[in-house]
């Protein structure tokens, strides 16, 4: 069974600082998918990244950068320089896909609140 | 272009009624998903639907739920006799075929009194 983990439930930081929303997950598949989503007070779900299993290649876009770990199956999530407009909860999830069945297993979600 | 809609975006309900709630995916969208976002359960996966194959119906809780997608476009959940457990928000997703990135509407947000 999949399950994923974001023991952080609520984080406050001072913007400009880095924060780091961590992840961990469980599979026994080998072929999987993990993902960021942010959800900002308007609701809706925004995707951010996609990471493969096969790819354990930091990503950096702008102030986000992602930090996958197979060895302890983490995925973890960095904005640096954090602004007010990352104020959301933000979601880590895997998907293990079948014939493009790419259903979602969410964490519990984490809560930024970025303090100008 | 247009997003994921969802109606109503609230809906409130007594206890042992039927609710039926939409989704309109965007068009060309061939996936679509619905996961239900509800206090102490998170985010969780009810149904999946791909063209014109058998839905995927792994995540729906009881038989009190049902979804239908009709013509390969809009789809509506429906929730029979519902209970107070089912007050959550009803997110809809939808995607191209073979893609993984999912977009997903703005929710319709069910309370049952």
């Amino acid at each position: 069974a999949q399950k994923v983990t974001q023991a952080q439930t609520e984080i406050s930081v001072v913007e400009k600082e880095d924060v780091t929303l961590d992840c961990v997950y469980e599979t026994r598949d080998t072929t999987y998918y993990l993902f960021w989503y942010k959800q900002p007070p308007s609701g809706e779900l925004v995707f951010l990244i996609r990471r493969n299993s096969f790819d354990e290649q930091n990503e950096i876009s702008g102030r986000y950068s992602w930090n996958f770990q197979k060895s302890t199956s983490s995925f973890n999530f960095t904005i640096t320089a954090s602004q007010v407009v990352d104020s959301a909860v933000y979601f880590c999830a895997l998907s293990e896909p079948n014939f493009g069945n790419e259903k979602l297993t969410f964490g519990t979600g984490t809560r930024l609140t970025i303090i100008p | 272009g247009a997003g994921v809609s969802q109606s109503p975006s609230n809906k409130v309900t007594e206890k042992g009624k039927d609710v039926e709630l939409r989704c309109d995916p965007i068009s060309g969208h061939t996936a679509l998903y619905w996961y239900r976002q509800s206090l102490g359960q998170g985010l969780e996966f009810l149904i999946y639907f791909q063209g014109n194959s058998a839905p995927d119906k792994s995540g729906l809780p009881s038989d009190r739920f049902s979804a239908e997608r009709t013509g390969g476009s809009v789809s509506t959940l429906t929730i029979q006799r519902t209970q107070q457990e089912d007050s959550a928000v009803y997110l809809c997703a939808s995607s191209l075929p073979n893609s993984y990135e999912q977009y997903f509407g703005p929710g319709t947000r069910l309370t049952v009194t």
